[in-house]
């Protein structure tokens, strides 16, 4: 079945350090791909998506690019502020399943002054 | 107010017992899901419904049913609460693929 698999966990950066969070994915067809973001305490917002190949996703200064040939959506920064530190997800939205979201197990950002 | 609202923020309950996750949204969106979060595993689909009539399984809904009382409101129920359903439940609600709103999340502690 369709899947999101991450990069693990924690990753502790310090401010201004250049950051990529490693996304893949198994699905059939043409997804739609998505970052989100957790800040401590709350829930998940929308930081980013792409609908097909090669589409550049950006918000906020992340950007992730749909490689089809690769299966991958890779989150990156260049010069990350304290303000970031969150837990990231990766997800795919399978074409034709109403909507629905799978989620990656998620990545913890933490960026130290 | 916040646009999904989840109630309760956070719950101990005891093993065996009954318990409901309330959501009531104000975007006025068809589509509402609930999700489970646990370390390591991000979110997993638990039920979702595109409308008051349409109710579908996730992929982990043993041990869960669900109740889509009004386009607003879409609860989730444990009948008999086990230790292993201690996680961070998640509302969502959506119009399309495009308008996912989480709300804040209910902590459930089964013990």
């Amino acid at each position: 079945g369709d899947s999101v698999t991450q990069m693990e966990g924690p990753v502790t950066l310090s401010e201004e350090a250049f950051l990529t969070i490693n996304c893949t994915y198994t699905a059939t067809g043409y997804p739609s791909l998505f970052w989100y973001v957790q800040y401590p305490g709350e829930g998940l917002q929308l930081l980013l998506k792409a609908t097909k190949a090669d589409d550049k996703g950006s918000n906020k200064g992340f950007e992730a690019t749909y490689r089809k040939e690769t299966t991958s959506f890779h989150l990156e920064k260049g010069s990350v502020q304290v303000s970031d530190s969150a837990v990231y997800f990766c997800a795919l939205s399978p074409p034709d399943q109403g909507g629905k979201l799978i989620f990656g197990q998620g990545t913890e950002l933490s960026v130290k002054p | 107010d916040a646009d999904v609202t989840q109630t309760p923020r956070n719950r101990i309950t005891k093993t065996g017992k009954r318990i409901m996750l309330e959501c009531s949204q104000t975007k006025g969106h068809d589509r509402m899901y609930w999700y489970r979060q646990d370390p390591g595993l991000g979110l997993r689909l638990i039920y979702y419904s595109f409308d008051v009539k349409d109710i579908n399984k996730g992929e982990i809904s043993d041990g869960y049913s669900v109740s889509r009382q009004a386009q607003a409101k879409f609860s989730l129920s444990l009948e008999s609460a086990i230790p292993n359903q201690t996680a961070l439940y998640f509302c969502a609600t959506s119009q399309g693929i495009y308008g996912y709103t989480f709300g804040s999340g209910t902590r459930l502690t089964v013990v």
